[in-house]
């Protein structure tokens, strides 16, 4: 399945570090999803885009940043980050709501 | 908010067996949604159902959404091992909302 793509797969970073997570769907969809997917928690909703704007407001610290340039890419800063936000990070794209998501592979955050 | 319990949260079966999980939400939903999550992969979409007492298949896989539309259940017949995973439903937050409120998920697996 090659519909949604993230890279990289895996990082490691360190507190200070800064880095991005990308993502990208070829599906034509309209909206786009960050999620955070931690060991025995349910899928936590990070950030929403519809048509590259920013909707739902879930409370996420500000060490992440969203990005969203247009309706196919859709970026996530971090900076400043703590061990606990070590987890798998998924993007995923929908034609809008209430309708089925698309899940890319994730990509694996480990934070030392 | 809304809640979406599941259970079982681990259900072990040998292979053959039938196997079911259950879905309760806090409240009336619009649609439900099931995805599943192979070991080391991400979600899947599998279905939705949207009307009240639906009753849907896909080969092996039975699922159902409850008349009041608050509660829904996944049975698969005689598992087989390509059936491990994770399986988790999903419903809408609220009218018109992005968010997808999902459970914790039951954890299958399947001894050969």
């Amino acid at each position: 399945e090659t519909g949604v793509t993230q890279t990289p797969r895996h990082l490691v970073m360190g507190m200070t570090n800064k880095k991005s997570l990308k993502c990208e769907q070829h599906l034509g969809h309209n909206a786009m999803y960050w999620y955070k997917q931690s060991a025995k928690k349910p899928l936590e909703l990070m950030f929403v885009y519809s048509l590259e704007e920013r909707v739902e407001n879930n409370s996420v610290p500000s060490r992440f940043s969203p990005e969203c340039p247009n309706s196919s890419h859709l970026f996530l800063h971090l900076h400043t980050l703590q061990p606990e936000d070590s987890a798998l990070y998924l993007c995923a794209s929908s034609q809008g709501h209430s309708y089925e998501q698309y899940f890319g592979p994730g990509t694996r955050l480990t934070v030392t | 908010g809304q809640q979406v319990m599941q259970i079982p949260q681990y259900q072990h079966v040998q292979e053959g067996e039938d196997f079911t999980t259950y879905c309760n939400s806090s409240t009336t939903l619009s649609n439900i949604q099931w995805y599943k999550q192979r070991p080391g992969g991400h979600p899947v979409f599998l279905i939705q159902l949207v009307k009240s007492g639906e009753v849907k298949k896909q080969k092996r896989l039975t699922f159902q959404f409850g008349e009041a539309k608050k509660n829904s259940s996944l049975h698969i017949t005689a598992t087989q091992t390509t059936d491990v995973g994770t399986y988790f439903c999903a419903g809408p937050s609220g009218a018109g909302s992005y968010q997808l409120t999902f459970g914790k998920g039951t954890k299958l697996s399947v001894i050969p």
